[in-house]
């Protein structure tokens, strides 16, 4: 099974900040990396496909980055409705795994 | 435009059995593989399984192996998730996710809305 690591497990930041979120799997997954976004109470919601292209809708302020098997989620202007728990997958083979999560709070 | 709803909570006894279920609607549901993805309280997000509800062909996280079954009825385009032998650390949410392949990737793109399965004696 393919392992997916993500840093920091959680953050602290204020609005305004640009934060980085970093996810790394086990063996090489060329692009196929997701990103979603979860909200308590709620489903999680999709942000990023493919390692960086943005789904529909999803704010521009959200970027995703890399390949092989180092990857990056930036949100460079964090804003009110950005705190949430942010959650990485490879759907390069099953089983589809995810990251552990990264909580950013408020500071 | 697509949707995906799942059943009621549950509240079940060690030992026992779940049934979860997801109607799909919106969309060809035979298109597009159905996942489960549960979320134990205060936990993050693991991978149970998926469905093809075209094939039926299924496949399962080695964890649950043996304890899971995957079904659709595809006459309405729903898709069902059984766990047997029931633990309380398999108390959780559970959702559905719809996938889709886009230019070669793969991803969940439209998810039910959660079903909290409790189990506790």
């Amino acid at each position: 099974d393919i392992q997916m690591t993500q840093s920091p497990s959680s953050l602290s930041a204020s609005v305004g900040d640009r934060v980085t979120i970093t996810c790394r799997a086990s063996q090489n997954i060329s692009s196929h990396l997701n990103w979603y976004q979860q909200k308590p109470g709620k489903a999680p919601d999709l942000l990023i496909y493919a390692a960086s292209i943005l789904q529909g809708g999803v704010p521009s302020r959200f970027s995703g980055s890399g390949s092989g098997t180092d990857f990056t989620l930036t949100i460079s202007t964090l804003q009110p409705e950005d705190f949430a728990t942010y959650y990485c997958q490879q759907s390069y083979s099953t089983p589809r795994t995810f990251g552990q999560g990264t909580k950013v709070e408020i500071k | 435009q697509v949707q995906v709803v799942q059943s009621g909570p549950e509240v079940k006894k060690p030992g026992a059995s779940m049934k979860v279920s997801c109607k799909a609607s919106g969309y060809t549901f035979t298109g597009y593989y159905m996942h489960w993805v549960r979320q134990a309280p205060g936990q993050g997000l693991e991978w149970v399984g998926r469905i093809n509800p075209n094939s039926g062909a299924t496949n399962y996280a080695q964890k649950f192996q043996g304890r899971v079954t995957m079904t659709t009825d595809t006459s309405i385009s729903t898709a069902h998730m059984e766990l047997s032998r029931l633990r309380s650390d398999d108390t959780a949410v559970y959702y559905c996710a719809r996938e889709v392949d886009r230019t070669a990737a793969r991803l969940l793109d439209y998810w039910g809305q959660g079903t909290l399965v409790t189990v506790s004696s």
